[in-house]
């Protein structure tokens, strides 16, 4: 069983497309984020949720949107893409307690704008 | 300064060497503390938890120094299998959750 989903694994797309990546956990983890990792390999936070209430965003651009249908699922929305927003996304969910705040990833989203 | 910072790297070692990492982060009220691992194109996956008093899991060893906001891993009896990028992790509180900031990484690359 995966404990976190996230599809597509890759997205080609034009520039100035929308798009979404979908982010799923089996884990009961209360707390789900997105990162972004560039081609320079450095793994950026961009959003976590908890309780459907996001408590991190990042300078991230208004482009990009995170919703969150309900505890389980973290699902990532990005309008008019660019060249830039080229780059592996990670889902990753962890549960907000003192002994275990291990954060779980999934296998990543490699996202390609043309 | 940056959040957390590690050895640039790359570390290029031959099978069964020790090899030895260092982390630093600048935030004092961080609490808790971790090493992942990161093959290439896959996602990263915890190797190991840090504790203050240190902790051993096989050929791996984690030291926390909170006085110097310091952490490490050492490696003994470098494998093959052991190539990848190491990935210093530092959690600190931030309102209801938790702030999880990675460092940039180190590569590890076990030579035959």
């Amino acid at each position: 069983d995966t404990a976190v989903s996230q599809t597509p694994k890759y997205l080609v797309t034009q520039m100035g497309n929308d798009k979404s990546i979908k982010c799923e956990q089996n884990l009961g983890h209360d707390t789900m984020y997105w990162y972004k990792q560039d081609s320079k390999k450095f793994l950026k936070i961009m959003f976590s949720y908890n309780n459907k209430e996001l408590i991190i965003n990042e300078t991230v651009p208004n482009r990009f949107s995170p919703k969150s249908p309900d505890k389980a699922h973290l699902n990532l929305h990005i309008n008019s893409l660019e060249l830039g927003d080229s780059a592996v996304y990670f889902c990753a969910s962890s549960q907000v307690s003192q002994n275990t705040d291990t954060q779980y990833f999934g296998p990543g989203t490699r996202l390609t704008v043309l | 300064r940056k959040e957390v910072e590690q050895d640039p790297g790359p570390f290029n070692v031959p099978e069964g060497a020790t090899v030895a990492f260092n982390c630093t982060y600048s935030n004092s009220a961080s609490q808790s503390f971790f090493w992942y691992r990161q093959d290439c194109r896959k996602e990263p996956k915890l190797l190991m938890s840090v504790y203050s008093s240190g902790n051993e899991d096989g050929r791996f060893t984690a030291q926390l120094n909170r006085a110097s906001q310091y952490i490490s891993l050492l490696i003994r009896d470098s494998k093959l299998s052991d190539s990848a990028t190491y990935l210093c992790v530092v959690n600190t509180p931030y309102n209801y959750g938790q702030n999880f900031v990675f460092g940039p990484g180190t590569r590890l690359s076990v030579l035959p």
